[in-house]
C-alpha cells in the first residue's frame, strides 16, 4: 500500500525558506513512471498546485510560485522535497505531498496526510 | 489561467437525496481534463472522478461525472451519511493546473 509522509518544521519565520520532505513507502520513486508533487491549502481555503517532479529530475512549477520554488528528488532515500523561499504569512498552509497520475501527470491519486506550516515571527 | 467556479457554495440535502454539483470553467478545458475530489475535515482530499467522467478505483457507482468544454457536473445519486464533505474540481488541461473554491455538501 502506497504511503506518503510529509516532514519538516511547522513554524517558519517571514523571509526565510520553508523546507519540507516527503518520504514514499510502498513504491519506488526511481523505478516508477509517476510524477510526484506538492499541493497546499491555506486554513479554511481551497487548494493550490505548487509543482511536480519526475525521477529524472524534470520539474513543473506553478508560474505564480516559480521564482520561489524548488522541488528536488533523492531516489536513494525514496524522498522528494520542497523549498519555498522568502515566505510570508500568505504561505501559511497545510502542505500535501502527492503522487500524480495520468497522461499529463496531474491527477492526484495518492495524498500524504498533510503538514501545517505557519509563517510567523 | 483557467478559473473554476463551483456552485452552489453550500448545498444542504438529506441522506437518500440526489446531489448535483457544478463546476464552470472560464475557458474550455482541454481534452475534458477535469477531476473531482472529496475532502472531509482534517483529511487529505480523495480522488473521485478523472477525465470528467471516469470513476477512480474503489469509488462507488453512486458518484458520476459528466460535462465537457466549460461546464462539468458531479452527481451523487443517493446521498449516504459518509458523503457529506467538501468537493473540489480541478482542471489539468492547461497550465497552471487550478482548483475550484469548493462546494460544501452539508446535512439538512
Amino acid at each position: 500500500q502506497l504511503q506518503l509522509q510529509e516532514s519538516g518544521p511547522g513554524l517558519v519565520k517571514p523571509s526565510e525558506t520553508l523546507s519540507l520532505t516527503c518520504t514514499v513507502s510502498g513504491d519506488s520513486i526511481s523505478s516508477s513512471n509517476y510524477y510526484w508533487g506538492w499541493i497546499r491549502q491555506p486554513p479554511g481555503k481551497g487548494l493550490e498546485w505548487i509543482g511536480s517532479i519526475f525521477n529524472s529530475g524534470s520539474t513543473y512549477y506553478n508560474p505564480s510560485l516559480k521564482s520561489r520554488v524548488t522541488i528536488s528528488v533523492d531516489t536513494s532515500k525514496n524522498q522528494f522535497s520542497l523549498k519555498l523561499s522568502s515566505v510570508t504569512a500568505a504561505d501559511t498552509a497545510v502542505y500535501y505531498c502527492a503522487r500524480l497520475w495520468g497522461l499529463v501527470a496531474a491527477v492526484i491519486d495518492y495524498w500524504g496526510q498533510g503538514t501545517l506550516v505557519t509563517v510567523s515571527s | 489561467e483557467i478559473v473554476l467556479t463551483q456552485s452552489p457554495g453550500t448545498l444542504s440535502l438529506s441522506p437518500g437525496e440526489r446531489a448535483t454539483l457544478s463546476c464552470r470553467a472560464s475557458q474550455s478545458v482541454s481534452s475534458n481534463y477535469l477531476a473531482w475530489y472529496q475532502q472531509k475535515p482534517g483529511q487529505a482530499p480523495r480522488l473521485l472522478i478523472y477525465d470528467a467522467s471516469s470513476r477512480a478505483t474503489g469509488i462507488p457507482d453512486r458518484f458520476s461525472g459528466s460535462g465537457s468544454g466549460t461546464d462539468f457536473t458531479l452527481t451523487i445519486s443517493r446521498l449516504e451519511p459518509v458523503d457529506f464533505a467538501v468537493y473540489y474540481c480541478q482542471q489539468y488541461g492547461s497550465s497552471p493546473y487550478t482548483f475550484g473554491q469548493g462546494t460544501n455538501l452539508e446535512i439538512k
